[in-house]
């Protein structure tokens, strides 16, 4: 069965500390890979999204993902975070082709906490 | 505001009881999912429809219905309610590009 891995749970950090937030999957046939997050008490929004070509694919406010096909992984860094960074971060996969078309499977979530 | 309108956003019932979540998709989407978000199991996929039929179901369970309506909109359905329902549900539609846009969830609070 399709699994995505975030291994970290909760993360704290000081505002201008550099973040990499580790995703990883499980599926082998061609993916299409997303970061989503989620601010308190809001709905999920689309930090950024890889479907295929520069496997380093840059996002809203400062993100960037870097997809590595031969690890499986799809990690999310920002060089500065700041406090208005405190949410929770979602990775998301789906398949390309097949009857879950469309089908986003999530990881656990991690919670960013940026003290000020 | 994410196009994405679910209502109600919280509701409080009792165990045994029925409710019905209801989504609007962004307009011109046909898709929508259903999502269940809960602490221990995080964010879980329920059911999918594309212009009113039912496209692929994951783990919602028999308890649950769900439809799609010829207006794009769709509906929830959560019957003999228990504890573990408790949840934030989640609509999320898109437009065929597989990125997927949701709304701002309903809170399920079964006492």
């Amino acid at each position: 069965a399709q699994s995505v891995s975030q291994h970290n749970h909760h993360v704290i950090l000081s505002e201008a500390a550099s973040l990499e937030l580790g995703c990883n999957y499980s599926y082998g046939g061609t993916v299409n890979l997303f970061w989503y997050v989620q601010y308190p008490g809001q709905h999920l929004q689309l930090l950024l999204k890889y479907f295929s070509g520069d496997p380093l694919v840059k996002g809203i406010k400062g993100f960037e993902a870097e997809f590595i096909k031969s690890k499986f992984s799809f990690n999310l860094r920002k060089p500065s975070v700041q406090w208005s960074d405190t949410a929770e971060y979602f990775c998301a996969v789906n398949r390309v082709g097949g009857s879950t078309l469309g089908r986003l499977y999530f990881g656990r979530g991690t919670q960013l906490t940026v003290w000020p | 505001d994410s196009g994405v309108t679910q209502t109600p956003k919280h509701l409080i019932t009792a165990t045994g009881q029925r409710v019905t979540l209801r989504c609007s998709p962004r307009s011109g989407d046909l898709s929508v999912y259903w999502y269940q978000q809960s602490l221990d199991q995080g964010l879980q996929f329920l059911i999918q429809y594309y212009n009113g039929e039912e496209r692929a179901k994951g783990n919602i369970l028999e308890r649950f219905s769900a439809q799609q309506f010829p207006d794009l909109h769709s509906e929830l359905n959560l019957s003999s309610l228990e504890l573990g329902d408790s949840a934030l549900y989640f609509c999320a539609s898109s437009g065929g590009a597989n990125v997927l846009t949701f709304g701002a969830g309903s809170r399920l609070t079964v006492l």
